[in-house]
């Protein structure tokens, strides 16, 4: 079955610091998605991106986080200056299309946990 | 402001009994919802989903019914297993993304 690929799985960083999650969506999908999930909380949109342009951003992301599909396979969420708060789980997520078309499944990866120090 | 939401945070069913997990639903816009299950340390797994113009729809020994008078959504899981044990989210789309609800944790007694 085809996956969702996400790395790293576990990122340390220092309070400041850039940090770059990545994703390798399922190949013939068209949508991209970023959602984290703080501990033990529920799983929050961050934005969405379609046709090399972001479609929906939530409040969340705001100017210290950005989205890129630097290749035909790569989609990465950077955050410019982490905050401790920032630490969650980072989820990405691809869809062939919308998800508003029933029986279009969005896959979701294993996730990257980040911690903020 | 409107949102997914469930009714109660844990659930605890003996193993070979039926679940029924539920899930409220406050924007009446909502067309399309979608189950998911969580396992610990995973990301969402998609079980099952289903449109507003339907009220029932059936998976392998999961069903989802949906009551869009009192917008509320529930899962039900026939003979629940160990393997069953994971916090379940209902979710609504809106526009191109997903809204997850807060979750309930399935516990799974021997």
């Amino acid at each position: 079955e085809p996956e969702v690929t996400q790395t790293p799985s576990h990122q340390v960083t220092q309070m400041g610091q850039e940090v770059i999650l990545r994703c390798v969506p399922i190949s013939n999908h068209l949508y991209f998605y970023w959602y984290r999930q703080i501990l033990g909380q529920k799983v929050e949109f961050l934005v969405s991106f379609y046709n090399n342009e972001i479609s929906e951003k939530s409040e969340i992301f705001d100017d210290q986080f950005s989205v890129e599909r630097p290749d035909g396979s790569n989609f990465t969420l950077k955050i410019r200056s982490t905050k401790l708060e920032d630490s969650a789980m980072y989820f990405c997520a691809s869809s062939e299309s919308g998800p508003r078309y029933s029986g279009n499944t969005i896959y979701f990866g294993e996730g990257s946990w980040l911690t903020v120090v | 402001g409107e949102n997914v939401g469930l009714h109660l945070p844990t659930l605890s069913v003996q193993e070979g009994d039926n679940s029924i997990i539920n899930c409220a639903y406050s924007n009446s816009a909502s067309d399309y919802f979608i189950w998911y299950k969580q396992e610990s340390g995973k990301g969402p797994q998609f079980i099952i989903d289903i449109r507003s113009n339907m009220d029932k729809r059936q998976g392998q020994r999961v069903t989802v019914l949906l009551n869009k008078t009192v917008k509320h959504l529930s899962l039900q899981i026939a003979a629940t297993q160990p393997g069953d044990s994971a916090v379940y989210f209902c979710a609504e789309t809106r526009d191109d993304k997903i809204i997850f609800g807060k979750g309930t944790r399935l516990h799974i007694l021997p």
